[in-house]
Formats: C-alpha cells, structure tokens, sequence
C-alpha cells in the first residue's frame, strides 16, 4: 500500500534551537517528495521538491534530505523561530507524476 | 502578483444542502486542483481541472465535482451535504500541474449542521 507516515506526531521546541523531522514512504515508483508548511487556518505554502537525483535541498533555514534508497526523508530546522510553528506536511508523488500521498503532518510548536 | 483567492472564506450550510465554492488561480497558472483536509484524514485530494478539462480525480464520491473556466477560474460543487463533509477545502494552482510546486488559497472553512 502505497503510504506516507510522518514523525513525530508533534513536537515543542524553545525559540532558537534546531529540530529535525522525518517523513518516511512506501509508494513506488517514486517521483518527487515535497514539504509543505502550513499555519494554523491557511493553506500550505511549498518549503522544497526532490526529485530523486537530489539528496539535500535548502530553503533558508530550512534542509530537507532524501534518502531514495531507504525511503526517508527528513527537514531540518536551524535556530527556529516563533513563526515556525505550524504543521509541516510531507507529500510524495509516484507512478510518474500521476498519483502522490500526503503525510499527516508534525504539528511544530516553537516556544520563546 | 495576486495569489490564489479562494470564496467565501467560512461557510456554515445544514444537512441535505448543497454549496459551491470558488477558486481563482494566479495569473497564468492553468492548472487548478482542489483538496479536502480534515484533523482525521488530513489532506486528501478531490480532483485537478487544466485548461477546462478534469484531467485527475480522487477517491470522493459523485455529490463532489467541479468545472474550470476559460479564465482558469475554478468552482467546486458539493451535492446533498453531510456531517462529514465539514472540513477545510484548499485549492491549489499551478502552471502545468499538480506535479510541479503548488500554490495554495487559504482556503473555505465549511461547517455542515
């Protein structure tokens, strides 16, 4: 089945700490993998793609790796800030660009 | 550049009624698609409109459907309402597809009573 699960569920950080997420699939074949963030009562706004080819991609503070092999992903936040509390949402798409599955999302909340 | 606008915002309806939502996407974007996210489901994809024509759809039954405009505006129907159908309906454009980066409206809030 083709599935998408993400970890933690939810997570709570002080402002200016790291933290890392994690995004592991199932589906096949793979096609590009996205990390969305969504705050509370908008729609998600795109953090990366990855395609297979790229193993790490940065959008400011935010890296997101991919390990094609083992199936895992991950987005590493550096010094976080309040604003990035907020769900972050792991989508990957298969079967050439035809089908993809969204994660249930890590609920971030960055504390001061 | 005006993002995606999507109206009304909130929407309250009651059981058995039925209620047309409106997306309008950036400007040059053809593809349009539309996705309901709930806090048990999450986010789960309706359908995607290019160029007028429904070229992908999920796994909802027949009371949701949608249509494109030549503008490549967007309106998503949704038939005989349910409780279950309460949820936050996004939708997204894009300029080719659903398979490049997405843009997302804030979405409308519906509440069925």
């Amino acid at each position: 089945k083709n599935q998408v699960e993400q970890s933690p569920q939810s997570l709570i950080i002080l402002e200016g700490k790291n933290c890392t997420l994690q995004c592991n699939y199932t589906v096949s074949p793979f096609s590009n993998l996205r990390w969305y963030k969504q705050d509370t009562g908008r729609g998600p706004v795109s953090l990366t793609i990855m395609t297979f080819s790229e193993n790490t991609k940065s959008n400011g503070r935010y890296t997101a790796t991919l390990d094609a092999d083992t199936k895992q992903s991950s987005l590493h936040i550096t010094a976080s800030q309040l604003s990035d509390s907020a769900s972050y949402i792991c989508v990957v798409t298969y079967n050439y660009g035809q089908n993809f599955v969204f994660g249930p999302g890590t609920r971030l909340s960055v504390l001061p | 550049k005006a993002g995606v606008t999507q109206t009304p915002r909130y929407l309250i309806k009651t059981r058995g009624q039925q209620v047309t939502l409106s997306c309008s996407p950036i400007s040059g974007h053809r593809s349009v698609s539309w996705y309901q996210q709930t806090p048990g489901q999450g986010l789960q994809f309706l359908f995607e409109y290019f160029s007028e024509t429904q070229r992908n759809k999920g796994n909802f039954p027949g009371r949701f459907s949608g249509r494109q405009f030549s503008n490549s505006r967007s309106e998503m129907n949704v038939s005989t309402l349910e409780l279950g159908d309460s949820a936050l309906y996004l939708c997204a454009s894009s300029l080719r597809g659903w398979n490049e980066k997405l843009f997302f409206g804030s979405g409308t809030q519906l509440s069925v009573l």
